[in-house]
């Protein structure tokens, strides 16, 4: 079975200033997907970023992008300029690949919760 | 209707009560999730389904079933709660063409007493 651990269950930061996530998995698959879901206090998760482990490069989303480590079964996640909106809890999550549509089940870490200081 | 709903936003419910948590999608997702959610615990899976008529374990299905009578529905039912069973519940959505990214609902809060 996969697993996923998130080893800051909290962080804060000031408004503008850069932090990295920390997210380990283990997997005996090759090719998978991963995922950083994002909660703000409104409980409503909401997808911050995607990779496919067949990619080699990192993928970004504005000002949130990943460190995706293969070999050392690591992603974190980056926020730069960071901003009041992105306080919340972060939550990183590993999904298998496709074999058979609708058995793409998440597995999720046990979240770290951000806090953005004014 | 834009996306999922769940109904209701919260309940409190004594314990040995039978209850149904509603999820409604009206993006025509062929798979639909359960999840709950627990303090240091992240989200666990409950049940699955793949497409309506259909339905799957997940990591902690014990006193819960579900049922996919159609594409747009997917409840959950407690047949006899527990304290245990005190969480927050999210359903979610997903669709081959989206790249599997799964869609959450807003989420029941459910307190057994």
């Amino acid at each position: 079975a996969q697993t996923v651990t998130q080893s800051q269950p909290e962080m804060s930061v000031q408004e503008a200033e850069t932090v990295t996530l920390s997210c380990t998995y283990d997997t005996s698959e090759s090719n998978y997907y991963l995922f950083w879901y994002k909660q703000p206090p409104s409980r409503q998760m909401i997808l911050v970023i995607r990779q496919e482990a067949y990619k080699q490069q990192n993928a970004t989303e504005n000002r949130f992008s990943v460190n995706f480590q293969k070999a050392a079964k690591s992603f974190s996640l980056k926020i730069s300029d960071s901003q009041l909106g992105d306080t919340a809890m972060y939550f990183c999550a590993f999904m298998n690949q496709i074999s058979n549509f609708g058995n793409e089940k998440l597995t999720f870490g046990t979240g770290t919760r951000l806090t953005i200081i004014p | 209707i834009a996306g999922i709903t769940q109904a209701p936003t919260s309940q409190i419910l004594a314990a040995g009560r039978r209850m149904t948590l509603r999820c409604t999608q009206d993006m025509r997702h062929n798979a639909m999730y359960w999840y709950r959610q627990d303090l240091g615990l992240g989200l666990r899976l409950i049940h699955y389904s793949n497409t309506a008529g259909t339905t799957g374990k997940g990591e902690v299905p014990d006193g819960y079933s579900v049922s996919r009578a159609n594409t747009d529905d997917f409840p959950l039912t407690l047949a006899s709660a527990v304290p245990s069973q005190t969480s927050v519940y999210f359903c979610a959505s997903s669709v081959r063409q989206t790249g599997y990214e799964q869609y959450f609902g807003p989420g029941t809060r459910l307190t057994v007493t």
